[in-house]
């Protein structure tokens, strides 16, 4: 059974620029959660998503936007990047309620 | 929406003490996770425990719904154990919502 797995590992942007995110989920997950930790913080909810429609979102801007695919990976993106979003972002799968989250992506922005 | 607690923020420990760390709930939840993130930053699963007690080797955890609280136990600490421990709540939306967490350093 393969576990969440996600990429890239790190990547620096500058302010502006636009980043996509990748989210594989557990085998037989159908339901794919996004979280983005900020340094010394706990994870905060970005979005989710449920056989492909988003399915609830936290108080983040509608810059931040995503996919989900047939397979049940998904897709983060942020638009026009600003220095606040240096942060670790993590994604999470689950089926029912218990919830398992990858290694993350350490986004840095100049 | 549910406020998370956790205490103590930080603990500092010697190698084979034992300890314990507590997390307060402001509303009742269907979902309650404890994790344990490496300095690699990866949430490492411990508990799915909404309710009741658990036990997984020297880690065990206890949740007292009816009183909106959850105890995690570690005992014999080792030098491993050491990083952020987070608990984490759904109260029914899906979404997890995490405390402050609580440092351990557990030193030889």
């Amino acid at each position: 059974e393969t576990g969440v797995t996600q990429s890239p590992t790190h990547l620096i942007k500058t302010r502006g620029q636009q980043v996509t995110l990748r989210c594989s989920s557990q085998s037989g997950h159908n339901t794919v959660s996004w979280y983005q930790q900020a340094l010394g913080q706990g994870p905060q909810f970005i979005f989710q998503y449920y056989r492909e429609e988003e399915n609830g979102r936290g108080n983040f801007p509608p810059r931040f936007s995503g996919l989900q695919f047939p397979n049940y990976s998904s897709e983060l993106n942020v638009n026009a990047l600003e220095l606040d979003d240096s942060a670790l972002y993590l994604c999470a799968s689950s089926l029912v309620n218990e919830q398992f989250f990858g290694p993350g992506t350490r986004l840095t922005v100049l | 929406g549910i406020q998370v607690e956790q205490s103590p923020p930080d603990l500092i420990l010697q190698e084979g003490a034992n300890s314990t760390l507590r997390c307060n709930f402001s509303d009742s939840v269907n979902n309650l996770q404890w994790f344990h993130q490496n300095p690699w930053g990866q949430l490492i699963n411990l508990f799915y425990i909404p309710s009741g007690t658990k036990q997984n080797g020297r880690l065990s955890a206890t949740t007292v719904a009816t009183e909106r609280y959850s105890l995690l136990y570690i005992s014999s600490s080792q030098t491993t154990d050491s990083g952020v421990y987070f608990c984490a709540v759904d109260g029914n939306t899906d979404k997890l919502i995490f405390g402050t967490g609580t440092r351990l350093q557990v030193f030889p």
